[in-house]
């Protein structure tokens, strides 16, 4: 079945700086990605996503990229705020099936 | 935005025990899902339902777990027994359409088993 994977596990930036996460996954049938924001002790947020006829997307300061080719995403923050600090998560769904496999999580740390 | 509601937030039983985690889905949503968040932080997937049926499982579903929605009311979660195992953040979520569509998120119940 699909697998996602997210590198770097864990990231901590000063307030201000860009920060970049990777997401790759294995099941060429994945046609949908989003991803989602998961503040502490709090619920998952949907933030941006990019279906698999597109290359890029952007929202404010949330850049995401996509290379069907390699099978890899990868996600820009720019201007990075405290209020950023969050687990990411990456996902992947297929054309043919309704399960949406989620990454192994980003955990972002930004210090004012 | 829409919001998922999941009842309780912290539920703490003795292993062996039954639980039922209840999840009130957004209101025109179709699609209801079951994750299991570990350790703080990995989301694995449960479970989908749809029109009264389990679409898709995991093989963390094990046995003693089942899902339902009688008549349009709570999209439950039973556990019937509960092992030490079980215990980790259970997500409900939900969507108007199938896969490919955001998903819903409630804030979560805390399951202890002890």
């Amino acid at each position: 079945g699909e697998q996602v994977e997210q590198l770097p596990s864990s990231l901590i930036v000063q307030e201000g700086a860009s920060v970049l996460i990777n997401c790759s996954y294995t099941d060429s049938a994945s046609v949908y990605f989003p991803w989602y924001k998961q503040e502490p002790g709090k619920r998952l947020q949907f933030i941006i996503d990019i279906r698999s006829n597109m290359e890029r997307k952007q929202n404010q300061r949330l850049t995401l990229l996509f290379d069907k080719k390699t099978k890899h995403l990868s996600l820009h923050i720019t201007a990075t705020q405290p209020g950023d600090s969050a687990i990411y998560f990456c996902s992947a769904s297929s054309s043919n099936t309704d399960k949406v496999v989620f990454g192994t999580g980003t955990r972002l740390q930004v210090s004012p | 935005g829409p919001k998922v509601l999941q009842i309780p937030s912290h539920q703490i039983i003795d292993m062996g025990q039954m639980v039922t985690l209840n999840c009130d889905p957004v209101s025109n949503h179709l699609y209801f899902y079951w994750y299991k968040q570990i350790l703080g932080q990995q989301m694995e997937f449960l479970v989908n339902f749809y029109n009264g049926k389990v679409m898709e499982k995991s093989k963390l579903f094990k046995d003693q777990f089942s899902v339902e929605r009688p008549d349009g009311s709570y999209f439950t979660l039973k556990i019937q027994p509960t092992a030490l195992e079980d215990s980790a953040v259970y997500f409900c979520a939900s969507s108007l359409r199938a896969g490919q569509n955001t998903l819903y998120f409630g804030a979560g119940t805390r399951l202890s088993v002890l």
